[in-house]
Parts: structure tokens; C-alpha cells; sequence
């Protein structure tokens, strides 16, 4: 079993539509959660971090849920600049991140 | 400017050579890690580093050298040794703090490819 696994996809979604991803993770030690965007032939870029609590930054929402062990990251009114590929992040032991493989969207008119 | 670079951008070698990725951080960043992505795949750690004139070997560090002499940078060698070396490498850094996992910011990347 991978340590982190998402849906690759693609999520093919009309603009304004809201669209949610899930991601599990294995390492019921992780102890941080991120999700980063990486456009095609370019380096991640932090998105957001997720909190136990949650957190929303715009049009962006992160969940954890510990007990069940994954995240999630919903987007709203989706944008066509939205279309990335999303990757899911958790800590492993010592300063490691465990990336998953991604999730593509592409948001279409 | 702050920021993460790398050189170079764009990297041909011959079989049986060994080549060096630069990255240099101006970010005052702690550690420091070298990933490779192949298409497909998710990113896999080579090797990381959390102070000057220490580093740890990663999950695929076999075929990779690296070395943290300033803690603004960290250079990979891949060497000969490494039998499928063509891929996406990344460096990224963070800003490392005992007891705690801090988020990891990465450079531009280098695309080394294998003639």
C-alpha cells in the first residue's frame, strides 16, 4: 500500500463547478498535512496547509479527518487557471514529506 | 530577491559521466532536500539535509552524492553509478525546527537528461 494515494484522475470539470479531492495516508504518525499544486513541466507550489481544525483560503477548503486517516481539498467556482495537477503531502518519520502521485484537474469552458 | 534557484535548467549527459545540480536558497532555510520526479510518479526524496556538514540519505540515495559545506547550498552529483539518471530533479528547503514538520518551498528544477 502506497504511503499516500490519491485518485490520479483527470477530473475533467466545467468552469464555476465545485470540485473535491480526497487523499488517504497510512502513517497514523504523520503529524502535518499539505496540498501543493504543480503545473505541467514546473515545481510544486505550496497551496495550503491542513489543520486539524480545517482551513479555507478563498475559493480553497482543506479537511483532515485523523480517524479515518485522509484529507481532503475542495474548490469552488472553479477557474480554468485552476487546471494543475494537485499533489497530497504528509510527514513520515524524521523531516520527510511522503508525496502522493497527484491529482489531475483540468477545468474546461 | 528570495528565492530557491537551480542550474541548470536544462542538463544533456553522456553515459558513464558524472554531472552536478547546483541549488542555492537565499531564504535562510535550515534544511535542504533533493527530490527526483519521474513522469507519473510521485516525488521520491535522494537525499536531505538539516545543517551545514550533515545530510541523510533519502529513499533512492544509490548512484547520488551531495554535500552541505554553506547552508546556502546543496549540490547533487549523480553519478555514473545511477543506471536510469533521466528524470525531473528538485530541490526544495525549509525552514526546520525541532519537534516540528514545516512546510517545504522548492526551486525552478533541472531536467537532466541521459544521451
Amino acid at each position: 500500500r502506497k504511503e499516500v494515494e490519491q485518485d490520479p484522475g483527470p477530473f475533467n470539470v466545467p468552469e464555476g463547478a465545485t470540485v473535491a479531492f480526497n487523499c488517504t495516508y497510512s502513517n497514523s504518525a504523520s503529524q502535518s498535512f499539505f496540498w501543493y499544486r504543480q503545473d505541467c513541466r514546473k515545481e510544486p507550489k505550496l497551496l495550503m496547509s491542513v489543520y486539524s481544525s480545517g482551513n479555507e483560503d478563498g475559493r480553497f477548503t482543506a479537511q483532515l479527518n485523523r480517524a479515518s486517516q485522509y484529507i481532503s481539498l475542495l474548490i469552488r467556482d472553479s477557474k480554468l487557471s485552476d487546471s494543475a495537477t494537485y499533489l497530497c503531502v504528509a510527514t513520515g518519520t524524521a523531516s520527510k514529506l511522503t508525496f502522493g502521485t497527484g491529482t489531475r484537474l483540468q477545468v474546461t469552458l | 530577491d528570495g528565492g530557491i534557484t537551480q542550474s541548470p535548467k536544462y542538463l544533456f549527459r553522456k553515459e558513464g559521466q558524472n554531472v552536478t545540480l547546483s541549488c542555492e536558497q537565499n531564504l535562510n532555510h535550515d534544511a535542504m532536500y533533493w527530490y527526483r520526479q519521474d513522469p507519473g510518479q510521485g516525488l521520491r526524496l535522494i537525499y536531505y539535509s538539516q545543517i551545514v556538514n550533515d545530510f541523510q540519505k533519502g529513499d533512492i540515495a544509490e548512484g547520488y552524492s551531495v554535500s552541505r559545506e554553506k547552508k546556502e547550498s546543496f549540490p547533487l552529483t549523480v553519478t555514473s553509478a545511477q543506471k536510469n539518471p533521466t528524470a525531473f530533479y528538485l530541490c526544495a528547503t525549509s525552514s526546520w525546527a525541532v519537534h516540528s514538520y514545516n512546510e517545504q518551498f522548492f526551486g525552478p528544477g533541472t531536467r537532466l537528461t541521459v544521451l
